[in-house]
């Protein structure tokens, strides 16, 4: 396990498409988190698990998006009819939900064109 | 809402002089508070936590409940702290500010 894994790494589609990105979390890390990230801007949160419970969803998410994490392992997230502005990072974290240990670790994040 | 705030986009210094990144926090009751960093083409990750209160790369941030802020300090800066920085607070889910890129000058 060397860390957290999303797929794909580069993603370029076209407006009206539907795409799915995938997030492995390290593996004993019971909480995952999802954040889009443009140039210049901190990572603008839109959801979290505990587990496989979708914990909380940003209300600036549209309707479009939606995440599952089935198993409690990988998550996807899913962005219907995509619009030029969904261009961004897709960025995954990981944690444990522990007092002692919080860390998030973070992929190296699924880069999204929509042309 | 949960907040937090970084009021500086840039922050450019000569080596070996004091630095401090500002972060402020809106949230009702105590949320655990971290510093992220990020290095050119790398992944971000943790500097430090409000809880550990520790040191980490010369790196300190002291939690001020009543001005509701969690600077972070270094008395001096070296090239290889050039990075963005981004506070984040957490209860339960994690937000991140808008982050300060930090230019260390030779």
């Amino acid at each position: 396990d060397t860390g957290v894994s999303q797929d794909p790494r580069h993603k370029i589609t076209k407006r009206g498409q539907n795409v799915t990105f995938r997030c492995d979390p390290i593996s004993e890390h019971n909480r995952l988190y999802w954040y889009r990230q443009t140039l210049g801007q901190g990572p603008e949160f839109l959801t979290y698990f505990q587990n496989e419970a979708q914990l909380e969803k940003s209300r600036l998410l549209s309707d479009r998006f939606s995440a599952e994490r089935p198993k409690g392992s990988f998550s996807t997230l899913e962005i219907q009819r995509t619009e030029q502005g969904d261009s961004a990072m897709y960025l995954c974290a990981s944690s444990l939900n522990s007092y002692l240990d919080t860390e998030a670790f973070f992929g190296q994040g699924t880069r999204l064109t929509v042309v | 809402a949960q907040r937090v705030t970084q009021p500086e986009k840039l922050l450019s210094v000569f080596k070996g002089a004091p630095v401090e990144l500002k972060c402020n926090y809106s949230y009702s009751g105590s949320p655990e508070l971290f510093w992220y960093v990020q290095y050119s083409r790398q992944r971000l990750q943790l500097l430090l936590r409000h809880i550990s209160r520790e040191s980490i790369k010369g790196f300190t941030a002291d939690l001020n409940k009543g001005e509701t802020s969690f600077h972070l300090k270094k008395p001096f800066a070296q090239e290889e702290d050039s990075a963005m920085y981004y506070c984040a607070g957490s209860q339960g889910n994690l937000i991140f500010g808008k982050g300060t890129k930090l230019s260390v000058k030779p």
